[in-house]
């Protein structure tokens, strides 16, 4: 079954720091790869998404993201962080024969020190 | 343009009493997907939707749950019987054109819909 992990739980980090949230899927071909925000009370916001084509994706509110293949990996990036960016990031996958299932890491949740 | 709406936001049941969910997709949208979030997880994906059509119920527990998508209105995820083990937040998305393209449609999600079992 595909898996999607996010190993760091927890994040701090003060503002204006650079941010980097790690994310590694399971599927073995071609995945179609996404970032998800939630803020408080909120849904979910996408950020960015990878299908195919440059590995470098550039999102919304400054992220970026990045598919290295050879690690199976997906993280995101902000080169300086806003108090505003304090929220839940989830990664998650698409692939496979159910391109409509949305598999989901569990998250990593994000704190900006002032 | 209006994102995804879901009611209520905040549901509050005791054991064994039902549990509606309503969703309402984005305008152009007649796809709907049903997730659910339990405490410090990830969203599972529950259900897949058409107008009047089930694609996919595969994440749907086999017993109390159902959905539906009819020709007017929302769509609707219902509970029966709720347990304490229901707690969470359930969160549809919808999306303009078949689930099944490659590469996929974005899917939109809703603010969600936080319920409690009392």
């Amino acid at each position: 079954a595909q898996s999607v992990t996010q190993p760091d739980i927890h994040i701090t980090v003060s503002e204006g720091a650079s941010l980097e949230l790690r994310c590694n899927y399971s599927y073995g071909a071609t995945p179609y790869l996404f970032w998800y925000v939630q803020s408080p009370g909120q849904g979910l916001q996408l950020l960015l998404k990878y299908f195919s084509g440059d590995t470098l994706v550039q999102g919304i509110k400054g992220f970026e993201a990045e598919f290295k293949r050879s690690q199976s990996s997906f993280n995101l990036r902000k080169p300086s962080v806003h108090w505003s960016d304090a929220a839940e990031y989830f990664c998650a996958e698409n692939s496979g024969g159910s391109n409509y299932k949305l598999t989901f890491g569990k998250g990593t949740l994000l704190t900006v020190n002032p | 343009n209006a994102g995804v709406m879901q009611n209520p936001r905040h549901l509050v049941r005791r054991r064994g009493q039902e549990a509606r969910l309503r969703c309402s997709p984005m305008k152009g949208h007649s796809h709907v997907y049903w997730y659910r979030q339990l405490p410090e997880e990830g969203l599972k994906f529950m259900v897949y939707l058409q107008k009047e059509n089930i694609i996919d119920e595969s994440g749907m527990p086999k017993e109390r749950f159902s959905a539906e998508f009819p020709k007017e209105g929302p769509s609707i995820l219902r509970i029966q019987q709720v347990v304490r083990g229901d707690s969470a937040a359930y969160f549809c998305a919808s999306s303009p054109t078949s689930g099944g393209r490659s590469p996929p449609d974005t899917q939109y999600f809703g603010p969600g819909t936080r319920l409690t079992v009392l």
